[in-house]
Formats: structure tokens, sequence, C-alpha cells
């Protein structure tokens, strides 16, 4: 069936970097855009960058855009989001979710950033 | 940066009742807005697409409405499974989403 199987729980230091993956399935891979989005604890959803099918082109939120990278693995069907220089600001559920329209997301995976 | 605006932030509502959700848009995003709603631990799931478009296994109880920057987001008849947090996403340009408006029990 068609799913986003995301890689698991992280706990970093301040200062650190994660990546987290996401495996998709079940779908024509290279035809679609892939969103992130995250989930501070209690809070809203918030938008924070996409690649597009090819992998050859990013665009990322203001507020993460000298500290996030997001690269695709077509061989794999592995979409991969990585954040540097994480604060505690950054703990938060981080999601993939398919394209344009985020009609399939992954389960999400928990970034806990503390010292 | 188009912002989404959505209210109320939090209502009370009973089972049976009718609830009625609005997002406005800081400019005309044609009818690129998408519904989801959440359950507290849980993935967002989408409800609506391109403003007034059912997914596929959602109950007809919800429905959407609007274009250019007011958009509506309707649940005719409140059931126990309803209570979450919803929220719009428009996706006409760099996807934004609005804040979140939650559904609890009155």
């Amino acid at each position: 069936q068609v799913q986003l199987v995301q890689s698991g729980a992280e706990v970093k230091k301040p200062g650190a970097s994660v990546r987290v993956s996401c495996k998709a399935s079940g779908f024509t891979f290279s035809s679609y855009y892939m969103q992130w989005v995250r989930q501070a604890p209690g809070q809203g959803l918030e938008w924070m960058g996409l690649i597009t099918s090819s992998g050859a082109s990013t665009s990322n939120a203001q507020k993460f855009q000298d500290r996030v990278t997001m690269t695709r693995d077509t061989s794999t069907s592995t979409v991969y989001m990585e954040l540097r220089s994480l604060t505690s600001e950054d703990t938060a559920v981080y999601y993939c979710a398919r394209g344009s329209g985020f009609d399939i997301w992954g389960q999400g995976t928990m970034v806990t950033v503390s010292s | 940066d188009i912002q989404m605006t959505q209210s109320p932030s939090a209502m009370s509502a009973s089972v049976g009742d009718r609830v009625t959700i609005t997002c406005r848009a800081s400019q005309d995003i044609s009818n690129y807005l998408a519904w989801f709603q959440q359950k507290p631990g849980k993935v967002p799931k989408r409800l609506i697409y391109a403003a007034s478009n059912l997914q596929s296994g959602v109950p007809s109880r919800f429905s959407g409405s609007g274009s250019g920057t007011e958009f509506t987001l309707t649940i005719s008849s409140l059931q126990p499974e309803d209570f979450a947090t919803y929220y719009c996403l428009q996706h006409n340009s760099y996807p934004s989403f609005g804040q979140g408006t939650k559904v609890d029990i009155k």
C-alpha cells in the first residue's frame, strides 16, 4: 500500500545535527515532490521545506534557510532531511508528506534536543 | 509569504452540532487549500483538498467551501470521533498552515 516510513526517534545535544529519513513505497516516488513539516510539543504544524520530484531543487521556509538540507535517493525511494545547529527549540515531531497536496504522511520522527 | 488566519482557535461543541471553521488567506490562493484533522499523538489526516473535494474515505458530514481568500470547513453533525484539532493548509505558493482549531466536548 501507499506509505511513507520514517526513521526512529533521535536524541541530540545542542549544536549537533540530525538526519531523518522517509522511505516511500506503493507509488511512483520519482513523480512526487516531498515535503517536510514539524510540530513542537503542544504546538501547530509548521512547514519546513520541500524537494522537487527530480531532487534538483529544494525550497525551504526562511526560518530554516541556512540550517536545513533536503535530499532524495531515487534508487531507494528515500528522502532525507538534515537539520543542523540544533537547539532546544528544535525539539519536535518531524513529518514527511507526499506531493503538493500533502495527501500521505509518514508516521513522524520525534527529535529531542537536550543537554 | 502567505499567512493563514484560522478561527476560532478553540471551540466547545456537542455531539450533533453543526461546526464551522474558517480560514482566511492574506492573499488570493485560488483553491489551493486543504483541511486536515489531527488527534492527539496521531498523524494529520487530510479531509478536504482543492478547497471543496472530499478525500476518499472521509465521511460526507465533512465539507469544504470557498475560494480566493475565504474558506470554510463544515461538519454537519459532529460525532464523538470528530473531537480533534483541525488545520487548514495553503499550497498556492510556499505552503503555510493555519494555527489550528481545537474542537472539544461541551
